[in-house]
């Protein structure tokens, strides 16, 4: 079975600060990755994701993501944080094979402090 | 083009009705989704519909059901409703069953259950 790990529930981050949302995965074969965020009373947007190819990933926003195999980590990153970047965010995974549903783990709460 | 959408974006039920949740997937998206995102279980998959058949399904007891009709477009319904059944439902779609393609998802539906 797949799933996913997100370890920090909150991440509090000074603007203007870099930040990283750590995310690991567990899947059988190849990964498809993916990272959403919410806002408040929203449905989940889509920041980028990985299929193959360069390990990092640039997405919406000014976010990137660096997919290490070895790790099997997927973590999101920002050179710069904005306030506005305040929200929920999650990573998911998918297997290259088969026909597996998409799976998140439990968001991280990030909170840009100004 | 438009996006998901979802109707309607809230709902108050008794416990004992059901409920009946729309989803419109993007135009030349065939495959809908269905999640329930709570703040205690994050986001849980319900099931997946491709060309009007379930492709997959998540661990949800059998008053959780759903149907795809011949335009994409995509039902579910919960029946005996529970206080616990109160989330956010998620639709999701993508271009296809297998693949890479992202998945999009709408705003959601507001289930409250009093």
């Amino acid at each position: 079975a797949q799933s996913v790990a997100q370890p920090e529930d909150q991440v509090n981050v000074a603007e203007g600060n870099p930040l990283t949302v750590k995310c690991t995965y567990s899947v059988s074969g190849n990964p498809y990755l993916f990272w959403y965020v919410q806002y408040p009373n929203r449905g989940l947007q889509f920041l980028l994701k990985y299929i193959t190819g360069d390990n990092l990933v640039k997405g919406s926003y000014g976010f990137e993501a660096e997919f290490n195999k070895s790790q099997t980590s997927f973590h999101l990153k920002k050179p710069s944080a904005l306030v506005s970047d305040s929200a929920l965010y999650f990573c998911a995974v998918r297997s290259y094979f088969g026909n597996e549903k998409l799976t998140f783990g439990t968001g991280t709460r990030l909170t840009i402090i100004p | 083009k438009a996006g998901v959408t979802q109707t309607p974006r809230y709902l108050i039920k008794t416990r004992g009705q059901q409920v009946t949740l729309s989803c419109s997937p993007i135009s030349g998206h065939r495959s809908v989704s269905w999640y329930q995102q709570t703040p205690g279980q994050g986001l849980q998959f319900l099931f997946e519909y491709f060309s009007e058949t379930q492709r997959n399904k998540g661990n949800f007891p059998g008053r959780f059901s759903g149907r795809q009709f011949s335009n994409s477009r995509s039902e579910m319904n919960v029946s005996t409703l529970e206080l616990g059944d109160s989330a956010l439902y998620l639709c999701a779609s993508r271009p296809e069953f297998t693949g890479p393609g992202g998945y999009t998802f709408g705003s959601g539906t507001r289930l409250t259950v009093v």
